[in-house]
């Protein structure tokens, strides 16, 4: 198994422009989460996924939208990024009916926005 | 509302001295507990968690944790520092009624000197 990957790695963006941060698992796990990492904050839910279909808001969601059409993917889309939005972004996944509910974490994609 | 707690955003020891990494939690409902280790520029790497039973949860590369209610706190200890410990710990919060979304704490970043 591959876990949780993500693409790109690294991205530069300028101000107003789009992108889409990539998210996939291959352990069928029904959740899938976007957490932003900023230095001195932790680490804050922007949106999560319970299974195809069904998004919902975390903490951060202003700026981002995100879809689920496949257990597996799980994109984040900055429609007119922001220098706020500079940040590390990390992608997780779960199994629903795991009473430990751990998470699963990808390596991460640094986004500078200039 | 969940929240976390970390005193101290740097820690330093002396290789071969204890580590103590401390985490408060505020929960109105049974919490998960968890610890993850970030090394430089890399992903999270869960450590150790804590759901229900035995209140000391031993993790990976000699840590350990001990949940106490009446305290709200789950702080990380290890017995003797080794330099490769040098990197930022996380503590995270989540229950039941929340899909298992994590709260993270701000994080401390430990350094071991030698």
């Amino acid at each position: 198994n591959a876990g949780v990957t993500q693409t790109p790695k690294f991205q530069v963006l300028k101000t107003g422009q789009s992108m889409t941060l990539q998210c996939a698992q291959d352990m069928n796990h029904e959740y899938m989460s976007w957490y932003r990492q900023d230095p001195g904050m932790g680490l804050r839910l922007i949106h999560y996924s319970v299974g195809a279909g069904i998004t919902d808001q975390g903490e951060v969601p202003n700026g981002y939208n995100v879809s689920r059409s496949t257990t597996e993917d799980f994109p984040l889309r900055l429609l007119s990024a922001a220098p706020s939005q500079t940040s590390v972004y990390f992608c997780a996944s779960r199994q629903l009916g795991d009473r430990s509910y751990e998470q699963y974490f990808g390596p991460g994609t640094r986004l500078t926005v200039t | 509302a969940q929240s976390v707690t970390q005193l101290g955003s740097h820690v330093s020891v002396s290789e071969g001295a204890l580590v103590l990494l401390r985490c408060n939690y505020s929960s109105s409902v049974p919490p998960y507990l968890f610890w993850y280790v970030q090394y430089p520029n890399q992903g999270l790497q869960l450590l150790l968690k804590y759901t229900t039973g035995a209140t000391l949860v031993k993790g990976i590369n000699g840590f350990e944790a001990e949940f106490k209610k009446s305290e709200t706190s789950f702080h990380l200890t290890k017995p003797s520092a080794h330099m490769s410990d040098a990197a930022e710990y996380f503590c995270a919060v989540s229950d039941e009624g929340s899909q298992g979304n994590l709260i993270f704490g701000k994080g401390t970043k430990l350094s071991v000197k030698p």
